[in-house]
């Protein structure tokens, strides 16, 4: 069975400060994908990730994957209340084109 | 919204009656899902399509029927409704940027009574 799991589930940090979401997964995949989803609101595409070692950056999020060792970061710095929202990494295993999903990582950033 | 409707938005129905959410595309995506969200538990799916007629189980497929006669529509039937299948469901395309990129539509808000 596919697992993938975020942590922390839930993050509450001042604003100015950094920090790290991780997502694990137990499948091999070349594939990992960041989303975002505001209360009440659709899933919005953050990062695509598409091989081992690759990094994307968006204002003050960037994201990696190191698909030896599953993982995958999202790294936020001097974080801003409108980050506040749900963060969601989906893997999609080499069996392609499904997504999986990891329950999501709460964000709150406290002005 | 990448071109994606969902419908109903909102639906209230009863147990046991049998339930049908539409998905419809503009964007000419081959693949389309269906997705459950339920607090503690992410996003699951359901099923999904791989083209006109070719579908698929997911993780949580039990209770749920699909069909996609036409590219644009995807179909989730929940036959006879329970109260368990209370949850958003949200419909996704993928296929067309070649990278896997899923989009999402803006999700049916089911509660079964």
């Amino acid at each position: 069975e596919l697992k993938v799991e975020q942590n922390p589930l839930f993050l509450s940090m001042q604003e100015g400060k950094n920090y790290t979401i991780y997502c694990n997964y137990s499948t091999t995949s070349d594939r990992l994908y960041w989303y975002r989803q505001d209360p009440g609101k659709s899933l919005e595409s953050l990062f695509v990730l598409l091989s081992n070692g690759a990094v994307k950056q968006e204002g003050r999020l960037m994201a990696s994957l190191d698909t030896k060792a599953r993982l995958s970061t999202l790294h936020i710095t001097a974080a801003v209340h409108d980050l506040s929202a749900t963060y969601f990494c989906a893997v999609d295993p080499s069996t392609g084109n499904q997504f999986y999903f990891g329950t999501g990582t709460s964000l709150t950033v406290i002005p | 919204d990448a071109g994606i409707t969902q419908s109903p938005r909102h639906k209230v129905t009863e147990t046991g009656t049998p339930v049908t959410l539409r998905c419809h595309q503009t964007e000419n995506h081959r693949y389309m899902y269906w997705y459950r969200q339920d607090p503690g538990h992410g996003l699951r799916l359901i099923h999904y399509s791989y083209g006109v007629k070719d579908t698929d189980k997911g993780e949580v497929s039990d209770g749920y029927s699909v069909s996609r006669s036409k590219t644009e529509d995807f179909l989730l039937t929940l036959e006879s409704a329970t109260s368990s299948q209370t949850s958003v469901y949200f419909c996704a395309i993928s296929g067309l940027n070649g990278d896997g990129e899923a989009f999402f539509g803006q999700g049916t808000r089911l509660t079964v009574v």
